[in-house]
């Protein structure tokens, strides 16, 4: 059955400071990664993430892949308040296998 | 807006009622996923939809839950005689179905059985 382990659970941040999240997955037929920003709503795309080593990047927002050792990290740069949220990574081949998430609170 | 829409938003029954939400994907996406969604996890997968050939339904679909797709737009998922752990965010999620599946969710039916 695939696996998604996000890292931390949760955090509290400054506003100005760097967070980095980090996802690992043991999946069977891996398609892709995608990462999900969820507001007390319904989940938000935010990148996908096909091959290793190759950054995305979306203003503050960055995300890389590593095939190899299965993992992915999300970086957020400069947090503002508007980036107080859950987190989600997920795998996909056809469906989607989420992780737990990782809740970002950001202080002003 | 030709986003994802679902109906209702929210949905408060009692014990042994049914309940049927319904899911508008975006026009031009031919697959349509649910998931449910409880409180500190992330989604889980229910069952989904290429046009109107539901492919693929999950262990955690008990025989109370149904869902169709019946011309390959709209779809709907009923819960039978529900039970109070049945209380979740049920979310309905629509992409292209050409490989790379980058999936667009909707607002959610939020279900909260007394």
């Amino acid at each position: 059955e695939d696996k998604v382990v996000q890292s931390p659970l949760s955090l509290v941040v400054h506003e100005g400071d760097t967070v980095t999240l980090n996802c690992s997955y043991e999946v069977t037929n891996f398609r892709s990664l995608l990462w999900y920003k969820q507001e007390k709503k319904a989940p938000t795309f935010l990148f996908m993430l096909t091959s290793s080593g190759i950054e995305k990047k979306s203003g503050r927002l960055s995300s890389i892949l590593d095939k190899k050792e299965l993992f992915s990290i999300l970086n957020i740069t400069a947090t503002q308040t508007g980036d107080s949220a859950i987190y989600l990574c997920a795998v996909a081949h056809y469906k989607l296998s989420f992780g737990a998430g990782t809740t970002v609170t950001v202080r002003a | 807006d030709t986003g994802v829409s679902q109906d209702p938003r929210h949905k408060i029954t009692k014990r042994g009622q049914n309940v049927t939400f319904r899911c508008d994907p975006i026009s031009e996406h031919n697959r349509l996923y649910w998931y449910r969604q409880t409180l500190g996890q992330g989604p889980e997968f229910l069952t989904y939809f290429q046009n109107e050939a539901q492919l693929e339904k999950s262990r955690l679909l008990s025989d109370r839950f149904s869902a169709e797709r019946p011309k390959g737009s709209f779809s709907t998922l009923e819960i039978q005689r529900t039970e109070q752990g049945d209380s979740a965010m049920y979310l309905c999620a629509s992409s292209l179905g050409q490989g790379l599946e980058t999936q667009y969710f909707g607002p959610g039916t939020r279900l909260l059985v007394l």
